[in-house]
């Protein structure tokens, strides 16, 4: 089966510049996941989808992420404007159910690497 | 809450010698444990999980861990480390019936020739 497609690979921007990233999940997996990987460390949860609803955002900051799942495959996620501390990878994942459970694991995409200048 | 400490954050082996990546957990229920392997330029693949069946799970490659619940430890090791293996690795706890991952810090696996 084709894997999770992220674009794209590689963004620089000037601080204050906005930047757009796009995941396509593999097909038939509801959920749908953001995560952010700063050099260094673990990968932290943005926001995870299910179907085009948002179940958990708690770590997003909305005050400059965004983040949508129109028709509840396809996700883009929006920075905007973007500070010196989002350089970092963002990677998106996508699991037939809810993951964390044996039964849903989560399969990544590459990631997106973003550095701000 | 659920959380993980990779004890080392870098693991240096020489090839063929045994390779031992340690990961305590803390988890507030009965938690699904992971292990990813994230090669350079490369998404997070999955290693093997640990869902409450066998305490000693085995994986791809060779490797395999094993749920201590006395300890909460979750440790990944393999018998002959090969060149290939280098990589970063990440240990993952989720709540067993929650959705939401939480990843350690990673520990980076050097083999050297």
């Amino acid at each position: 089966e084709a894997g999770v497609a992220q674009s794209p690979r590689y963004k620089i921007i000037e601080k204050r510049q906005s930047v757009a990233f796009w995941c396509n999940p593999i097909s038939g997996h509801a959920t749908l996941y953001w995560y952010q990987q700063i050099l260094g460390q673990g990968p932290k949860l943005l926001i995870q989808f299910q179907n085009n609803g948002v179940v958990d955002d708690s770590q997003l900051p909305k005050d400059r992420f965004s983040a949508e799942r129109l028709k509840g495959v396809d996700s883009t996620l929006k920075i905007q404007p973007a500070k010196l501390e989002d350089s970092a990878v963002y990677l998106c994942a996508s699991s037939f159910g809810q993951g964390g459970s044996g039964a849903n694991v989560l399969t990544f995409g590459a990631g997106s690497r973003l550095t701000v200048l | 809450a659920q959380s993980v400490t990779q004890l080392d954050s870098h693991v240096s082996v020489s090839e063929g010698t045994p390779v031992l990546l340690r990961c305590n957990y803390s988890s507030s229920y009965s938690p699904s444990l992971f292990w990813y392997v994230q090669h350079p330029n490369k998404g997070l693949q999955l290693l093997l999980k640990y869902t409450s069946a066998a305490t000693l799970v085995k994986g791809i490659n060779g490797f395999e861990a094993e749920f201590k619940k006395s300890e909460t430890s979750f440790h990944l090791t393999k018998p002959s480390a090969h060149m290939s293996d280098a990589a970063e690795y990440f240990c993952v706890v989720s709540a067993r019936y929650g959705n939401k991952l939480v990843f350690g810090a990673g520990t980076i696996l050097r083999v050297k020739s």
